[in-house]
């Protein structure tokens, strides 16, 4: 039973270009969480997804980034524009109604350059 | 012992020794805690949890107590080992379940 899946585990960007993370949630699992932790810090909650509906975005900057968790495939962040300031790591995490484990992925390292 | 370094606290303790890692959490609506480990490069790994209605959780090796009253939780790990080494965050699940993660502490254990 695979876990959850990140990819790229890595990628470097220029400011200005786009940066896509994925994230495979585990099988069975329809909620998906999104975080982003800086050096040094803890995990900071960005957006709250289910299959085709976005829950919670509060955390989601309010420009430049968006999410979508579509009836197929993995969940997409997207940030668009990248600045130096997006890197960062970025972990998703999956959770199955009835359960209150999240199962969080490797994550995604971003390096603006 | 304890001390605060550049940025995340870091607890050293020697190999075969308790430790004890503490975390203060916000929310007292929070109903639903949980303990981490993150190892260099890796996600957060589950270690134990608690739910409000209990002040104590056991767990392989490791101990949680819940405080209610001041808003404090800590993790305890008997008998520390090299592989503990990691950082620990401490979570509180509000009603949304989105978790909120405390800063963390560094888990340093000595050969």
């Amino acid at each position: 039973n695979a876990g959850v899946m990140q990819n790229p585990r890595h990628l470097v960007r220029r400011r200005g270009q786009e940066a896509r993370l994925r994230c495979s949630p585990m099988k069975g699992h329809s909620h998906v969480y999104w975080y982003r932790q800086l050096p040094e810090e803890g995990l900071k909650f960005m957006v709250y997804l289910q299959k085709e509906n976005i829950i919670d975005e509060s955390g989601m900057p309010k420009e430049r980034f968006s999410a979508e968790f579509p009836k197929e495939g993995p969940s997409i962040l997207r940030i668009q524009q990248v600045v130096r300031g997006d890197s960062a790591a970025y972990f998703c995490a999956s959770y199955s109604t009835g359960d209150y484990e999240q199962y969080f992925g490797p994550g995604t390292r971003l390096t603006v350059t | 012992g304890e001390s605060v370094g550049l940025h995340l606290p870091t607890l050293s303790v020697q190999e075969g020794d308790n430790s004890i890692i503490n975390c203060a959490y916000s929310n007292s609506a929070s109903d639903y805690f949980i303990w981490y480990k993150q190892e260099s490069g890796k996600g957060p790994q589950f270690i134990i949890d608690i739910r409000s209605n209990m002040d104590k959780r056991q767990g392989q090796r490791v101990t949680v107590l819940l405080n209610k009253t001041v808003k404090h939780l800590s993790l305890q790990i008997a008998a520390t080992q090299p592989g503990d080494s990691a950082v620990y965050f401490c979570a509180e699940k509000d009603s949304s379940y989105k978790l909120i993660f405390g800063s963390g502490t560094r888990l340093l254990v000595r050969p």
